[in-house]
């Protein structure tokens, strides 16, 4: 049964750095099958696409947060991490992990999510 | 790239069917068969419910049920039960590897 686990800081100032790392088990990061997705969730709100990665390293950014965002992969840990840098109270939100099937077209595996916030 | 467009809420009495529908444009919803749909109840993390516009995934009951028409995708949920009330959100691919959700129905059976 494929997991997804969010982990990293529950607080961040504005400004900062918010870093999160998604740990799969039970099943490989490095399927071809697979892209590796987050995706974020204001308290009330709707869901964000923040970004994708393959495997390869490549990465597919929300052209809106294009040049905050930076995802990684680490093949040998099975994780995939995310780093959205000069961030704003409006960024407080839930962020989900997820994998995405479908070459890639669907979001069939979620994590639990983790919420961020951003204050001093 | 903007959000797609639902509507806030919808309601529906048990055993009566609703639809939800998702508003795009030619550049998202338009152009690609890439809709899917996504139930989540509070505190928890989404569900895939419906992928590729009306393919369900294993385990999802078949009151469900998806479609698209131009720009506006729909989701139709038949015999309502009360585990149903939940939020839902579409999502479509947006072209150069992008994707865009809705912002979210909330569907209350009365």
């Amino acid at each position: 049964q494929l997991q997804l686990q969010e982990s990293g800081p529950g607080l961040v100032k504005p400004s900062e750095t918010l870093s999160l790392t998604c740990t799969v088990s039970g099943g490989s990061i490095s399927s071809s099958s697979y892209y590796w997705g987050w995706i974020r969730q204001p308290p009330g709100r709707g869901l964000e696409w923040i970004g994708n990665i393959y495997y390869s390293g490549s990465t597919y950014y929300n052209p809106s947060l294009k040049s905050r965002v930076t995802i990684s992969v680490d093949t040998s840990k099975n994780q995939f991490s995310l780093k959205l840098s000069s961030v704003t109270a409006a960024e407080t939100a839930v962020y989900y992990c997820a994998r995405q099937g479908g070459s890639p077209s669907f979001f069939d595996s979620w994590g639990q999510g983790t919420l961020v916030t951003v204050s001093s | 790239q903007s959000a797609l467009t639902q509507p806030a809420s919808v309601s529906g009495s048990p055993g009566q069917s609703i639809t939800i529908s998702c508003t795009g444009t030619s550049s998202d919803v338009g152009s690609y068969n890439l809709v899917s749909w996504y139930q989540q109840h509070p505190g928890k993390a989404p569900k895939l419910m419906i992928y590729e516009g009306n393919k369900r995934p294993s385990g999802v009951s078949n009151r469900f049920s998806g479609s698209k028409s131009g720009n506006t995708a729909s989701l139709t949920i038949s015999g309502l039960q009360a585990e149903d009330e939940a939020d839902y959100y579409c999502c479509s691919y947006a072209g150069s590897s992008t994707w865009v959700f809705g912002g979210g129905t909330k569907l209350t059976v009365l």
